[in-house]
């Protein structure tokens, strides 16, 4: 079992449309949760940070955390062309200091 | 406030040589994280020094080293180069463990 696993994708969704990212993740004890944009060929961009269970709202970005259920999500309302880009499920299990676990990413087109 | 630098941006070497990447974390911030991303195995954790102390290693082969400095910066040094190790190397900073992780532009590596 992979630590983060991201629903494949690819994801497409037209302009204004509400954009639905998942991760799981295997270890119980970890602690924090980060969610990256990465556009092609560029380094990952820290977008959202979550640390307890519910929703954190940033914008039109919305990150929710289920720990019982070992699950994160990152919704994007009225998305954008411009959020066109891979998206990125990091865990830091503590146990392991800094160390982050990337999923393998979503990759998101929103047409126009 | 500035981000995190790594320099230099690309790097072309050939078969055997060795080549050393450096990262400028963002002031204040004393973790920094090193990462091979590829398209075939994604974000791929290398280690992550604070303090000047390596404190975590991925799973690479010892041809793989760093070091951090008292101001914080770090190098990673590859050595022996083989093909395999063309890549994107990432340098992430944070301000701790189990904080936010930032990252720089990376450094793009071709081996020849």
């Amino acid at each position: 079992q992979k630590e983060v696993e991201q629903n494949s994708g690819p994801l497409s969704v037209p302009e204004g449309a509400i954009a639905s990212l998942n991760c799981t993740y295997s270890d119980r004890g970890s602690q924090s949760f980060f969610w990256y944009r990465q556009y092609s060929g560029k380094s990952p961009e820290l977008i959202m940070s979550i640390y307890s269970n519910g929703d954190k709202e940033d914008g039109r970005f919305t990150a929710q955390l289920n720990k019982a259920s070992q699950y994160v999500s990152l919704l994007i309302r009225d998305s954008q062309p411009s959020d066109s880009a891979t998206y990125l499920c990091a865990v830091n299990r503590g146990s392991t200091l800094g160390r982050l676990y990337f999923g393998r990413g979503t990759q998101l087109t929103v047409w126009p | 406030k500035a981000g995190v630098t790594q320099t230099p941006r690309y790097l072309i070497k050939t078969r055997g040589q060795q080549v050393t990447l450096s990262c400028s974390p963002i002031s204040g911030h004393r973790s920094v994280s090193w990462y091979q991303q590829t398209p075939g195995q994604g974000l791929q954790f290398l280690f992550e020094y604070f303090s000047e102390t390596q404190r975590n290693k991925g799973n690479f082969p010892g041809r793989f080293s760093g070091r951090q400095f008292s101001n914080s910066r770090s190098e990673m040094n590859v050595s022996t180069l083989e093909l395999g190790d063309s890549a994107l190397y990432l340098c992430a900073s944070s301000l701790r463990s189990n904080t936010e992780a930032f990252f720089g532009q990376g450094t793009r590596l071709t081996v020849v």
